[in-house]
């Protein structure tokens, strides 16, 4: 069975431009969370969808911002980048609305 | 607000040692204790967990003890090996709704 999947795994962005990460969960697995890890502030909760409905939200500004497909792959966007949203987001996917949550590789955005 | 501290940031052991990471949380209506286990460039991986009604758990070489009372817990590693060094996050999950993460220790097993 594949794993979590998250395109692109590199990217580089400047400041005000705005840039969209995708998730493919695993199969069968219909919730879908986003993580942002920095070494300042580790790893935060952005927020989680299930069957297309964001479920949960985290601490973060309007700028960030994400969605669901009926076949559970998820985007989220950030707009307007600050040099500050430089991190590795990571996407974790998990069958229920509980359960062991599974991480993809990530995907480092680099806000130059 | 960070709602899991965890110590400590590094922490470097022999091999065949035990590693010992510490967890302290605030938020009562935590409900579920998982450890991750994050090698670089991987996502984590969940390790091992445990309910708050459970003294401890043990799987394999890895052990949580934890301590309702005193809001706190801790994964004990034996018998470390290189292959275990790796970045490890304690986490409370609050109602299966969000997963709040402790800031990582950074583990090294020096062969």
């Amino acid at each position: 069975k594949a794993g979590v999947t998250q395109t692109p795994r590199y990217l580089i962005k400047t400041r005000g431009q705005q840039v969209t990460l995708s998730c493919s969960p695993i199969s069968g697995h219909r919730s879908v969370s986003w993580y942002q890890q920095t070494p300042g502030q580790g790893l935060q909760f952005l927020f989680e969808y299930f069957s297309e409905t964001q479920r949960n939200k985290g601490n973060f500004p309007g700028r960030f911002s994400g969605r669901q497909f009926s076949n559970s792959r998820s985007e989220m966007n950030v707009s307007t980048l600050e040099l500050g949203d430089s991190a590795l987001y990571l996407c974790a996917s998990r069958q229920g609305a509980t359960g062991e949550l599974f991480f993809g590789e990530g995907s480092r955005l680099t806000v130059l | 607000q960070q709602q899991v501290k965890q110590s400590p940031q590094s922490l470097i052991v022999q091999k065949g040692g035990i590693s010992i990471i510490n967890c302290a949380y605030e938020n009562t209506a935590f409900d579920y204790f998982p450890w991750y286990q994050q090698f670089p460039g991987k996502g984590p991986a969940l390790l091992i967990a445990i309910r708050p009604d459970v003294s401890e758990k043990k799987e394999g070489r890895f052990t949580i003890s934890f301590n309702k009372s005193a809001k706190q817990f801790s994964l004990h590693i034996m018998d470390s090996q290189p292959g275990d060094s790796a970045t490890y996050f304690c986490a409370g999950w609050e109602g299966a709704q969000k997963l709040v993460f402790g800031q990582g220790t950074r583990l090294t097993i020096n062969p």
